[in-house]
Formats: C-alpha cells, sequence, structure tokens
C-alpha cells in the first residue's frame, strides 16, 4: 500500500522559536496534501489544502503566517509552525492524496509541545 | 457545508460480541464517499472502509460492515466477533466527489467514538 512517512514523530522546542514538520509521499505522487490538527480525545479539524506548485488553501480561523505550508514537489508538503506558543502544542497530522487513485493515506502525525 | 455526527462519545463491546457504532451526515451533493477510520493509542490513522454513495450495496471488509442508508444519511459500522485489537477511537468521514475546487479531497471527520473492547 502506499506510504506516507511524517517527520518528526515528535518535538520539543521553546516558546517563540519555529518547528517544520515534514509530510512525504514515499512510493506515489500526491498533488494534494492536507494538515490536520487534533486535540487528545477529538475530532481531526483539518487546517490547511497543500496544492503542489501554488499557495495553501487555510480553513477559516487558521492563521496563515503562524502555520506556513509549502508543496514545493509532489511528494513533499511542509507545515511550519513560526514563533511557536505554548497553545500551539497538539498533535498535527498530514494526509496525501493519491494522483491516480484519489485515496487519501495518512502520515503518523507529529505530536509537539512548546515549552 | 457538509457535517458529520457521532451521537456516541464512547462504546463498550465484549469480546467476539458484535457492537455498532452510528454516524449520520448532512449534505446537499449526491455523489460523494463515506469513510470509517480506526485510530488506535498510537494515533496512526487506518482506513477500516469505504463506502461510494452511488453503491447501493454495504460496503464489508472482513468483521466490519456497514449500513448506508442514503436517504436518511445514515452510515453505521458494525464489528463482528470482537477483537481486543479492535479497540481505538473510530471517525466517520465524509468526502465530496466532485472533482473540481482547491479543497477535492479533503476530509470532514466525526466527533469519534472511543471503543473499548473487555475480554
Amino acid at each position: 500500500g502506499a506510504v506516507v512517512s511524517q517527520h518528526p514523530s515528535w518535538v520539543i522546542c521553546k516558546s517563540g522559536t519555529s518547528v517544520k514538520i515534514e509530510c512525504r509521499s514515499l512510493d506515489f505522487q500526491a498533488t494534494t496534501m492536507f494538515w490536520y490538527r487534533q486535540f487528545p480525545k477529538q475530532s481531526l479539524m483539518l487546517m490547511a489544502t497543500s496544492n503542489e506548485g501554488s499557495k495553501a488553501t487555510y480553513e477559516q480561523g487558521v492563521e496563515k503566517d503562524k502555520f506556513l505550508i509549502n508543496h514545493a514537489s509532489l511528494t513533499l508538503s511542509t507545515l511550519t509552525v513560526t514563533s511557536a506558543h505554548p497553545e500551539d502544542s497538539s498533535f498535527y497530522i498530514c494526509s496525501a492524496l493519491h494522483a491516480m487513485n484519489t485515496e487519501a493515506f495518512f502520515g503518523q502525525g507529529t505530536r509537539l509541545t512548546v515549552v | 457545508a457538509q457535517t458529520v455526527t457521532q451521537s456516541q462519545p464512547e462504546m463498550s463491546v465484549q469480546e467476539a460480541e458484535t457492537v455498532t457504532l452510528s454516524c449520520t451526515y448532512d449534505t446537499s451533493e449526491s455523489d460523494y464517499y463515506l469513510f470509517w477510520y480506526k485510530q488506535p493509542p498510537s494515533r496512526q490513522m487506518i482506513l477500516v472502509i469505504r463506502q461510494e454513495a452511488y453503491k447501493q450495496q454495504n460496503a464489508t471488509e472482513n468483521r466490519f460492515s456497514v449500513n448506508f442508508q442514503k436517504a436518511a444519511k445514515s452510515f453505521s459500522l458494525k464489528i463482528s466477533d470482537s477483537q481486543l485489537g479492535d479497540a481505538a477511537m473510530y471517525f466517520c468521514a465524509y468526502r465530496s466527489g466532485n472533482a473540481g475546487g482547491t479543497s477535492y479531497g479533503k476530509l470532514t471527520f466525526g466527533q469519534g467514538t472511543i471503543l473499548t473492547v473487555h475480554p
């Protein structure tokens, strides 16, 4: 099956610093990738849609200047949390839309803790 | 906008028994897909089963089956012969079948149901 690798799996950073999370489709091309945020025991909330070669589409209420998304190739999208604060601590999950069969595959997620 | 509702925050079942998780959705679209995902403690999202709206036949995957009632906009998941490994959070999700638009492929999730399996 198709594999999506998300890195890092967990990260701790100091308040005010920036953190980059990578989402790679290892064995397929993904024209579209999605970034979700999940709080403990809650649902996944879509943050933004990342399309290769174009600007990301952010959901209402998501600060595009805080959550920078880049989708420079058909296999890689990155989410950068800028000037992170404790309230940004959360679980971030990416999914990649398979260009051929339009199935979405999930990365293993990244647990971000801002101290 | 589409919405997905899971009205059971928690469910429990005895090992080897059957349990049904409920899901309702709201949409004005005629072409869409519905999914059930499992999220175990590792938090990796695992696709359990998928249903295309245009198909009348209910999808089945081994011990997992759905009851898709399109008119009622209901999409329940039945787990037969429950196993300890089935314990997880289960999410119902909706995806538009409309290939146009920049958000094609995005999933709208329900609130989730935590399933506990008792030995």
